[in-house]
């Protein structure tokens, strides 16, 4: 398995403002991911992180309002952009490890709340 | 686009019982497909994950079956515990070009609760 360590993992947030979450692997992975988990639904893929290159953003997800950054293999960035309390969600990182049977990792978390 | 979708939503069964989640999936050309558990306020933990090759997977109780063709894929949990109460979730991999290098499109899951 892989050790994700996600921070922070709760916060409150003003409205208009912006977080950034931390995500850091205990091992170097191939691919890193980011996603959205809105109260009482389930998953949603945000975007690839890639490393050394701009993220590769899903459908109804854009660079401005998420920028990622992956500067190396065991670590990425999410940043919520000008956020609005619809932005409140869980935003979780999960990991692909390099080799292996393709198993995705996640992270506990980061809870963000909006005001 | 794929889309996945879990039946039931909710379970509620008392202890002891063998029980089925289910799982269907619109595009079988997938690569790989994998059962997660949520507990309220934590994150996911991996629990079985099944190649698009192979018919199923097997890990203490719990036992998931994939069809490819037909798009579908079950959990068995057997001997239900109230500890196995959480929501479970189940999600698959498209791959690109057979790589799997996609992320994973979930279901919205089946919340899962063993009566004492």
């Amino acid at each position: 398995s892989a050790v994700i360590s996600q921070k922070p993992s709760r916060d409150i947030c003003q409205r208009g403002t912006s977080l950034t979450i931390q995500c850091q692997v205990d091992s170097q992975v191939t691919m890193m991911f980011w996603y959205r988990q809105q109260p009482g639904q389930s998953l949603t893929l945000i975007a690839t992180a890639n490393q050394g290159s701009e993220a590769t953003y899903e459908s109804g997800f854009v660079i401005d309002k998420f920028p990622i950054s992956r500067p190396n293999l065991t670590f990425s960035t999410l940043t919520v952009s000008n956020m609005s309390p619809e932005d409140s969600s869980i935003y979780l990182c999960s990991v692909r490890r390099t080799g292996g049977r393709g198993t995705i990792y996640f992270g506990e978390g980061s809870w963000l709340t909006v005001v | 686009k794929q889309e996945v979708t879990q039946i039931p939503a909710a379970l509620s069964v008392p202890e002891g019982e063998n029980l089925v989640l289910n799982c269907s999936f619109t595009d079988s050309a997938i690569y790989n497909l994998q059962w997660f558990r949520q507990d309220p306020g934590k994150g996911l933990t991996s629990l079985l994950l099944i190649q698009s090759s192979q018919r199923e997977q097997t890990s203490g109780r719990l036992n998931a079956s994939l069809d490819k063709s037909s798009g579908r894929s079950t959990l068995y949990i057997a001997a239900s515990q109230p500890g196995d109460s959480a929501t479970y979730l189940c999600a698959v991999t498209q791959g690109v070009s057979g790589g799997g290098a996609d992320g994973l499109t979930f279901g919205k899951g089946t919340h899962l609760i063993i009566q004492p």
